[in-house]
């Protein structure tokens, strides 16, 4: 299985460029997000979805938009690149689903190797 | 947005010796309580997660240990070594389904 897949690896932006993120996962999972992480700030979630057609926005959504057509695909979307949109984008997926009482084992995400985008 | 506050911000820690990160949260009535684990140029993987009716929870040289009442959570790292140098993350789940808030991250350096 491959997991989650991102492209591009790399990227370099001119202010005011669109682009998208792509971000494919075969495991079947409800769940799908898109983080950013900045040095010393974490990781932040910009969007989420809980299955295809379905998405929500997270706490930095601003500069952003995603789609999910599929339940494999999960791509993002800059509209208008700005330089504080300078990151390492994060996919990840999850099966998610609201918890039964007594069910155990964690919601884990598995998370793509990321998307280094610089805008200049 | 309730904040999630992961500290310290990195720590050096000679081979053997004991790694501790703390995490404190403001709010959550959910179930589970994860640490992720980040090497340089990958993503964030999960290490070690804890339910909130346990006060500890052991994984070979990882422990967590967790206070409800205080609304804080810990990570140890036991005889630590070179290879655990990566940063790691604390994250907080904020709704029902499983939706993470995650902390600011510690930068652990293990020295030979």
């Amino acid at each position: 299985n491959a997991g989650v897949t991102q492209t591009p690896k790399f990227r370099i932006l001119k202010i005011g460029q669109s682009m998208t993120l792509q971000c494919a996962q075969d495991m079947n999972h409800n769940y799908m997000y898109w983080y950013r992480q900045d040095p010393g700030m974490g990781l932040k979630l910009i969007y989420y979805s809980v299955g295809a057609g379905i998405t929500d926005k997270g706490e930095v959504p601003n500069g952003y938009n995603v789609s999910r057509s599929t339940t494999e695909d999960f791509p993002l979307r800059l509209e208008l690149a700005a330089p504080s949109q300078t990151s390492v984008y994060f996919c990840a997926s999850s099966y998610g689903g609201r918890k039964r009482e007594g069910q155990s084992g964690a919601n884990v995400l598995t998370f793509g190797a990321g998307s280094r985008l610089t805008v200049l | 947005q309730q904040q999630v506050k992961q500290s310290p911000q990195s720590l050096i820690v000679q081979k053997g010796g004991i790694s501790i990160i703390n995490c404190a949260y403001e709010n959550t009535a959910f179930d589970y309580f994860p640490w992720y684990q980040q090497f340089p140029g990958k993503g964030p993987a999960l290490l070690i997660a804890i339910r909130p009716d346990v006060s500890e929870k052991k994984e070979g040289r990882f422990t967590i240990s967790f206070n409800k009442s205080a609304k804080q959570f810990s990570l140890h790292i036991m005889d630590s070594q070179p290879g655990d140098s990566a940063t790691y993350f604390c994250a907080v789940p904020t709704d029902s389904w499983g939706k993470l808030q995650f902390g600011a991250g510690t930068q652990v350096v293990v020295t030979p």
